[in-house]
């Protein structure tokens, strides 16, 4: 059972444009952390946004978790190909003991 | 460089074959993670360590899947009888704080 369902699986834009990644579920996550992968690599850990309604920068990017704690979105202002990428959602269990991955959205940026 | 490091980076085996993959973790982090990911699809759990207990297995840790943390520093995997199904990109991370887990660059295995 995918707990995390990711929005678009794939996506191709131009260099420049705008996009947004959503992460939805129906259970409510304590967090959420959004993940980059490359090809061959292990995750990098991009953000963690804990509270309800919290919004959070990190240059072009923007993380936006829901009021519920259920969803969570990843805006890229003027995408550049160095955003190509695996992008990924994750939520832990209460205990922290557990995580579940969301099922990727995979973005490539065309110079 | 402190980041988690994981061995060998790439693995291929015959089927019917044991094979064990080790993770060292960042230094001062307690807890481990373990997770396989195959091509498209997004890591999946497979079991946590705090220490040297592990606390939580996934139901898709089969019994011929088997992790150790002996003294609450590296962590183990072991697949026993390898299938072609076993086949896929194994990630280990670490933590300190629950919420944050930094990965390491993966263990890819093919079983032919």
């Amino acid at each position: 059972t995918q707990l995390l369902e990711q929005s678009p699986q794939f996506l191709s834009i131009q260099e420049g444009e705008n996009l947004t990644v959503y992460c939805n579920s129906s259970s409510v996550f304590s967090s959420l952390q959004w993940y980059r992968q490359e090809p061959g690599e292990g995750p990098v850990l991009l953000v963690t946004v804990v509270t309800g309604g919290e919004v959070k920068k990190l240059k072009r990017l923007t993380f936006q978790f829901g009021d519920a704690r259920k969803d969570s979105s990843l805006h890229i202002t003027a995408a550049q190909p160095g955003d190509t990428g695996l992008y990924l959602c994750a939520g832990g269990s209460n205990t922290g003991n557990q995580f579940y991955f969301g099922t990727g959205t995979s973005l490539t940026v065309i110079p | 460089d402190t980041g988690v490091s994981q061995d060998p980076r790439h693995k291929i085996t015959k089927r019917g074959q044991n094979v064990t993959f080790r993770c060292d973790p960042i230094s001062e982090h307690n807890r481990l993670y373990w997770y396989r990911q195959t091509l498209g699809q997004g890591p999946e759990f497979l079991t946590y360590f705090q220490n040297e207990a592990q606390l939580e297995k996934s139901r898709l840790l089969s019994d011929r899947f088997s992790a150790e943390r002996p003294k609450g520093s590296f962590s183990t995997l072991e697949i026993q009888r390898t299938e072609q199904g076993d086949s896929a990109m194994y990630l280990c991370a670490s933590s300190l704080m629950y919420h944050e887990q930094y990965f390491g660059p993966g263990t890819r295995l093919t079983v032919t």
